[in-house]
């Protein structure tokens, strides 16, 4: 089983649509979550951490579910700015290991 | 704002040339790491690096492989007798403070290498 595993898509939905990616990790002594994001040949970038309580920053909604090992990320109100590659990240033994996902692609149509 | 920088942007090089990828990591960062990724791949962990010492590395990370920080600045990513495989865009990231952080990794726009 792959130490991340996300759904690579694409996802192609309209603007305005709401669109939700999912991203389970096999190891239950993972300690931190992140989303990160990254645009065609650039550097990732940090989009939100995840929290156990789940948390939110304007259009984007993270949540984490240990007891299932997995984390979402909700977009509301999709721009044409959103289309990107969202990266599940976790980590083990804090800042030793930090292990991608291989992304997810969003597409968002005119 | 701080930022990780990382040199050379691109580099071409001969099958069995060795090249040196080189990074200046966040100055109060405490942990350092490689990534690779090969076009339209994932972004593949390499090595992190603590306290001037190798602290986790992946099976992609063998012998051809070495890091350095040879002064206090740079941290550099050796590739000895490159591979035609071995093309790809090289990240360098930094993190940690010794007041925490947040564990965010803060990447360099990277390196690209082409062997030929």
């Amino acid at each position: 089983r792959k130490e991340v595993e996300q759904d690579p898509g694409p996802f192609n939905v309209p603007e305005g649509a709401t669109v939700a990616f999912n991203c389970t990790y096999s190891n239950s002594a993972s300690q931190s979550f992140f989303w990160y994001r990254q645009d065609c040949r650039k550097e990732p970038k940090l989009l939100m951490s995840v929290y156990s309580s789940g948390n939110e920053d304007g259009r984007f909604t993270a949540q984490l579910n240990r007891a299932s090992q997995y984390i979402s990320l909700l977009i509301r109100d999709s721009k044409l700015s959103d289309s990107a590659t969202y990266l599940c990240v976790v980590t083990v033994g804090g800042y030793q290991k930090v292990t991608f996902g291989i992304g997810t692609k969003l597409q968002v149509i005119p | 704002e701080p930022e990780v920088t990382q040199t050379p942007s691109h580099q071409v090089t001969q099958m069995g040339q060795e090249v040196i990828l080189r990074c200046v990591p966040i100055s109060n960062h405490l942990y350092f790491y490689w990534y690779r990724q090969i076009l339209g791949q994932k972004v593949e962990f390499l090595v992190s690096f603590y306290n001037n010492e190798i602290s986790e590395k992946s099976e992609i990370f063998d012998d051809q492989f070495s890091v350095e920080r040879p002064d206090g600045s740079n941290f550099t990513l050796k590739i000895r007798s490159t591979k035609l495989e071995d093309s790809a865009m090289y990240f360098c990231a930094s993190s940690g403070t010794l007041t925490g952080g947040t564990g965010e990794l803060f990447f360099g726009e990277g390196s690209r290498l082409t062997v030929l």
